[in-house]
């Protein structure tokens, strides 16, 4: 299965700055997702991000404040933007490697706290 | 959207007793997935099933689909306390996974 690696694994940012998340796959794929985990809470998609293409973002999440790149198709980057108290969360890539009905694969997240 | 209901959402039960999760929908999904997060870790996937009736079993997991792919359930047998961590079912549609609000599963030793 594939190998995801997700940087930093936690950071503490104050308000008003930007955090970018890198996330690196050890395999080829077209596309990876970026989801939101609220402490105590589900996850949440934010964006699926394809190779060449601008990414495509759930209803409630934007791309001034959450941008996506995809340079290649191991490689993606989150920026949580100008970050407030409410952003603080868990961010999670991952990738479908075996196929959206068969299983994602997740790194391990980045633990996010804005003070 | 289509909506996962998971309960109980806490559980916390001894060693060596069984433990079943539920995960609902009025929705019909394509597949449903069922991963496990541990703290500090993002969720492992554990299973999918696909087919409507469908049993896997995992060694003391038994994980079943419902015949309308509405519904699975997660059934834990002699639960130790490695089994403890968050339980979080998935459903497969509209070209994206939507996820259950999980449930917290604690083994006491």
């Amino acid at each position: 299965s594939a190998v995801i690696s997700q940087k930093p694994s936690r950071d503490i940012c104050q308000r008003g700055t930007s955090l970018t998340i890198q996330c690196q796959v050890d395999s080829q794929v077209t596309m990876m997702f970026w989801y939101r985990q609220q402490p105590g809470q589900s996850l949440t998609l934010i964006a699926t991000a394809n190779q060449g293409s601008e990414a495509t973002y759930e209803s409630g999440f934007v791309i001034d404040k959450f941008p996506i790149s995809r340079p290649n198709l191991t490689f993606s980057t989150l920026t949580v933007s100008n970050m407030s108290p409410e952003d603080s969360s868990i961010y999670l890539c991952s990738v479908d490697l075996l196929g959206l009905n068969y299983g994602y694969t997740f790194g391990s997240g980045t633990r996010l706290t804005v003070v | 959207t289509q909506l996962l209901e998971q309960s109980p959402q806490f559980l916390s039960i001894q060693e060596g007793e069984n433990l079943t999760v539920y995960c609902n929908s009025s929705s019909v999904f394509s597949s449903l997935q069922w991963y496990r997060q541990e703290p500090g870790e993002g969720p492992v996937l554990l299973v999918t099933v696909v087919t409507g009736g469908e049993v896997k079993k995992l060694k003391r997991l038994t994980f079943q689909f419902g015949d309308a792919r509405k519904d699975s359930s997660l059934h834990i047998t002699a639960a130790q306390p490695g089994d403890t961590g968050l339980y979080l079912c998935a459903g497969s549609g509209d070209y994206k996974l939507s996820f259950g609000a999980g449930t917290t599963v604690t083994v006491r030793a």
